[in-house]
């Protein structure tokens, strides 16, 4: 009963690759996001999708663009990969319809990403 | 805008001893503030949180927090450490987005 589930778990790639990285909710929920997490464990976020909408989008090189085909997916793909791109990517969801719970967010396992 | 200062990357306590993780924060607004843990390998889980009422939270695996409006901080406490509790911390504000403090790794020594 994974409720964020994320795939692959584990990308060793070269540079100048372009990979994906998938994830999936079954919490019912309706937004999406993308954080970065480095190697001093610091997480930033990349993006948030509410309703398959863009509904952040901080300053993240051109590379990275995410995909969210329907409210219980959310995509991610880097195009031309560089060595610091390799990091743990973790996928999360939220609900806006929670009042006060809606900043509460659930994440799924990571995808550690090695670029070489 | 919104950020959150944790004090301490590494703390270490005994087996038994008192936990306590420092927070403090930063915001425009009334905040939400949150505590996720991660074990090594693996996602962030949601310890406890504050959106507004009872300003002692309660959360799981025995750990709590109490928000101080005055003194802007969200410290997190558990009054005796298991050799499980080690992991990584983190301290988290929410106004209009979530946003991280650095983190704090705990060791518990046996």
């Amino acid at each position: 009963d994974t409720a964020v589930s994320q795939t692959p778990k584990y990308l060793v790639t070269q540079m100048g690759n372009d990979k994906s990285i998938k994830c999936e909710q079954n919490l019912g929920h309706d937004t999406m996001y993308w954080y970065k997490q480095d190697s001093k464990k610091f997480l930033k976020i990349m993006f948030s999708y509410n309703n398959k909408e863009l509904i952040i989008n901080e300053t993240v090189p051109n590379r990275f663009s995410p995909k969210s085909p329907d409210k219980a997916h959310l995509n991610l793909h880097i195009n031309s990969l560089e060595l610091g791109d390799s990091a743990v990517y973790f996928c999360a969801s939220s609900s806006s319809y929670s009042g006060r719970a809606r900043y509460e967010q659930y994440f799924g396992p990571g995808t550690r990403l090695t670029v070489t | 805008a919104q950020s959150v200062t944790q004090l301490g990357s590494h703390v270490s306590v005994s087996e038994g001893a008192l936990v306590l993780l420092r927070c403090n924060y930063s915001s425009s607004v009334p905040p939400y503030l949150f505590w996720y843990v991660q074990y090594p390998n693996q996602g962030l889980q949601l310890l406890l949180k504050y959106t507004t009422g009872a300003t002692l939270v309660k959360g799981i695996n025995g750990f709590e927090a109490e928000f101080k409006k005055s003194e802007t901080s969200f410290h997190l406490t558990k009054p005796s450490a298991h050799m499980s509790d080690a992991a990584e911390y983190f301290c988290a504000v929410s106004a209009r987005q979530l946003t991280f403090g650095s983190g704090t790794q705990l060791t518990v020594l046996p």
